[in-house]
């Protein structure tokens, strides 16, 4: 298995708070990504890095941002929790990012999110 | 806006029955993956396929990639209780580079 965790695993919080999410890697692979997986949906990008402080935004990215400060490490933010992001949050990695998506992306257990 | 639409959305059979679920779009794809999500967990590869007609096997498992590259199945022989799960197909997004997702079918093998 590949050394993904997140954290923390599970998380309610209220309306309007900020709320951090960790991924932490242990494989040295260059690209991570923040998915978020609602039922109906499947998983939806919300920001990806392909390096230390570079980073880009998916299909979904309104109200949340991102950090990458070393290769082991993305943080997404939800600057101000709404109900709408109560959601399961999956963090992935993967070695190569050949554009056409045939690159193997490893998940983490993601951490699951309610917004009251 | 490429989009992938998977049928059935839910599926529950007697072990040792075969099935197909399929993973559909009005657009090409430079290359369709499968993966299975367990429960509380993330989801893991099952399989990449890259060329139009392309059918890969693993172990009860075939894949088929259309020959349009804008469709492909998962056919699974003699179900298990194990192969219960989420599946999800993925494609590579032609016009960017990110990785488009279905909803997925949820399968259950009754033992």
């Amino acid at each position: 298995d590949a050394g993904i965790t997140q954290s923390p695993r599970h998380k309610v919080t209220e309306t309007g708070t900020p709320v951090t999410l960790r991924c932490h890697q242990t494989e040295n692979h260059r690209y991570m990504y923040w998915y978020r997986q609602d039922p109906g949906h499947g998983l939806r990008l919300i920001h990806y890095s392909y390096g230390v402080k570079d980073t880009d935004k998916g299909e979904v990215s309104d109200g949340y941002s991102v950090s990458r400060s070393k290769t082991e490490d993305f943080l997404l933010t939800l600057e101000s929790a709404t109900s709408s992001q109560t959601s399961v949050y999956f963090c992935a990695i993967s070695a190569v990012f050949d554009g056409g998506g045939s690159d193997t992306q490893y998940f983490g257990p993601g951490t699951r999110l309610t917004v009251l | 806006t490429q989009l992938l639409e998977q049928s059935p959305q839910f599926l529950s059979i007697q072990e040792g029955e075969n099935l197909t679920v399929y993973c559909n779009s009005s657009s090409v794809f430079s290359s369709l993956q499968w993966y299975r999500q367990e429960p509380g967990e993330g989801p893991v590869l099952l399989v990449t396929v890259v060329t139009g007609g392309e059918v890969k096997k693993l172990k009860r498992l075939t894949f088929q990639f259309g020959d349009a590259r804008k469709d492909s199945s998962l056919h699974i022989t003699a179900a298990q209780p194990g192969d219960t799960g989420l599946y999800l197909c993925a494609g590579g997004d032609t016009g960017g580079f990110k990785t488009i997702f279905g909803a997925g079918t949820r399968l259950f093998v009754k033992a």
